[in-house]
């Protein structure tokens, strides 16, 4: 089946500890993000990528890190810098030659701190 | 800066038409987007307008005027199953390939 895994679903995360989202995609597709969700509010971009070993910032990139050394992984750490980690993290991915250039989401992954 | 607003909540009765609005201010517009996403799961995509005008594809039905910075999304024949809520997501020059978010519309379609 062709799409985006993220794993764990759910994930816990102790105090002072890094944690890494793991996000796979088998599209075949150039650009990747990832997006933090809380209640009553929009996604919020943290990182993205378009190509191999290259990402930019999003509004929100202090406390996370991130690597692209294959086009089809896209991990997140959340580091014990981010001092409000309780979030739904969801990876995305989109094709940059697509007409409509449709991001299309994975199942996101649920974290809270213990 | 960039800012998208939607209504937080709305509701409606099986069968009835909905409608929900979508302004931006934003700079580099490049095309606006509707997700569905229902509670604990991801967004899926619903509609996509770069172009003023109507897209109609089944039961929902996107509008989109560029020189407004105005979408809605519209639904008809609503069902139970519709209860999610959407979100107006907006693809600027400046944010390279990334989406920006509104804050989403609690959709609940009720008997």
């Amino acid at each position: 089946d062709g799409g985006i895994t993220q794993s764990p679903k759910y994930l816990f995360r102790k105090e002072g500890q890094n944690v890494t989202l793991s996000c796979e995609q088998n599209l075949n597709h150039d650009a990747m993000y990832w997006y933090r969700q809380d209640p009553g509010q929009g996604l919020r971009l943290i990182y993205y990528s378009q190509i191999v070993n290259d990402f930019q910032k999003g509004d929100i990139a202090e406390g996370y890190s991130v690597s692209r050394e294959k086009k089809e992984s896209f991990p997140l750490t959340v580091t014990s810098a981010q001092k409000n980690p309780t979030a739904f993290y969801l990876c995305a991915s989109r094709n940059l030659n697509g007409a409509k250039n449709i991001q299309y989401f994975g199942a996101g992954t649920r974290l809270s701190v213990l | 800066g960039q800012n998208i607003d939607q209504p937080t909540e709305m509701t409606a009765t099986e069968g009835a038409i909905v409608q929900i609005n979508c302004t931006y201010q934003t700079s580099g517009f490049n095309g606006l987007f509707w997700y569905q996403q229902h509670a604990g799961e991801a967004p899926t995509f619903l509609s996509y307008n770069v172009l003023d005008g109507l897209e109609e594809k089944g039961r929902f039905s996107s509008f989109l005027s560029r020189s407004k910075g105005y979408s809605y999304l519209l639904l008809k024949e609503l069902q139970m199953k519709d209860s999610a809520s959407y979100l107006c997501a907006v693809r600027v020059r400046q944010a390279g390939t990334a989406l920006i978010f509104g804050k989403g519309t609690t959709l609940s379609v009720s008997s």
